[in-house]
C-alpha cells in the first residue's frame, strides 16, 4: 500500500517570504500526484496535479507553483507568500490507472503572518 | 460538470446514537466512482470507501454502512452506535473518466460530525 509523507508538518512564514513544501510517496510507481489546499473551515481546493515527471497542470491561477523532479516527489513552491496562502496543504497520490483511489498525506499547516 | 452536495453542514449526536450523512451527486457520465473520506482533527484525509457506478450493492464495514442508490443519485453513509472517535469532518467525493486520465476528484463541502459522550 502507498505511504505519503509531507514536510514540514507546520510552518509559520512572513508575508513575502519563499515557500517550499515537499511530498514524497512510497509503495507505488508512476503515481498521479495532487496538491490540495483547505482554507480554515472550508472545503478542498485542487491546486495542481501531475501525471509524470516534469508534467504539471494548474487548476487555479495563483501565487503558487509545483514541480515534480522525481517520480515520487512533488513540491509546492512560492517566491513570495501572501496572507491568502495560509491554509492546510494536502498531497495526494493515485496509483495505477487514473481511476484508482487517491490517498492523502498528513498535510502541512501553513500560517502566513 | 460534476457536482457533489452535502446539504448537512454540522451534525451533533450523543454517543451510541445512529447517524446518517447524506451525499447527492450529479454527473452525466454513466461510469463514475464515489468515495467517502474522514478528516479527524489531526487533518489527514482517511479513505473510507470507494464504489463504482456499476456496483449498487450496499456495503457494511463494522459500524459503518453505505447506501448507494443510482435512482436518487445518492451515496449515504450511516454510522451505527456512534462513538466519540467518530467525531470528524466527512467528505463525499466523485470522479469520472471524463475528468481526464488523472481522474480528478470533485468533493462536497464536508459534514462536521460531533459525537458527545
Amino acid at each position: 500500500s502507498q505511504t505519503i509523507h509531507q514536510w514540514p508538518a507546520t510552518l509559520v512564514q512572513p508575508v513575502g517570504s519563499p515557500l517550499s513544501l515537499e511530498c514524497t510517496v512510497e509503495g507505488t510507481s508512476n503515481p498521479n500526484l495532487y496538491w490540495y489546499r483547505q482554507a480554515a473551515g472550508r472545503g478542498l481546493q485542487l491546486l495542481f496535479y501531475s501525471v509524470g515527471i516534469g508534467q504539471i497542470s494548474s487548476e487555479v491561477p495563483q501565487n503558487l507553483s509545483a514541480s515534480r523532479p522525481q517520480d515520487r516527489q512533488f513540491i509546492l513552491s512560492s517566491k513570495k507568500l501572501l496572507l491568502s496562502d495560509s491554509g492546510f496543504y494536502l498531497c495526494a497520490s493515485q496509483g495505477l490507472a487514473g481511476t484508482d483511489t487517491q490517498y492523502f498525506g498528513p498535510g502541512t499547516r501553513l500560517t502566513v503572518l | 460538470a460534476q457536482k457533489v452536495t452535502q446539504a448537512q453542514t454540522e451534525i451533533s449526536v450523543v454517543e451510541k446514537e445512529d447517524v446518517t450523512l447524506d451525499c447527492v451527486y450529479e454527473t452525466r457520465d454513466t461510469t463514475y466512482y464515489l468515495f467517502w473520506y474522514k478528516q479527524p482533527p489531526s487533518g489527514e484525509l482517511v479513505f473510507l470507501i470507494r464504489r463504482n457506478s456499476f456496483d449498487e450493492q450496499n456495503e457494511i464495514s463494522g459500524r459503518y454502512s453505505w447506501n448507494f442508490q443510482k435512482s436518487t443519485s445518492s451515496f449515504n453513509f450511516t454510522i451505527t452506535a456512534s462513538q466519540v472517535v467518530d467525531s470528524a469532518v466527512y467528505f463525499c467525493a466523485l470522479s469520472t473518466p471524463s475528468t481526464g486520465a488523472n481522474s480528478k476528484l470533485t468533493f462536497g463541502k464536508g459534514i462536521t460530525l460531533s459525537v458527545r459522550p
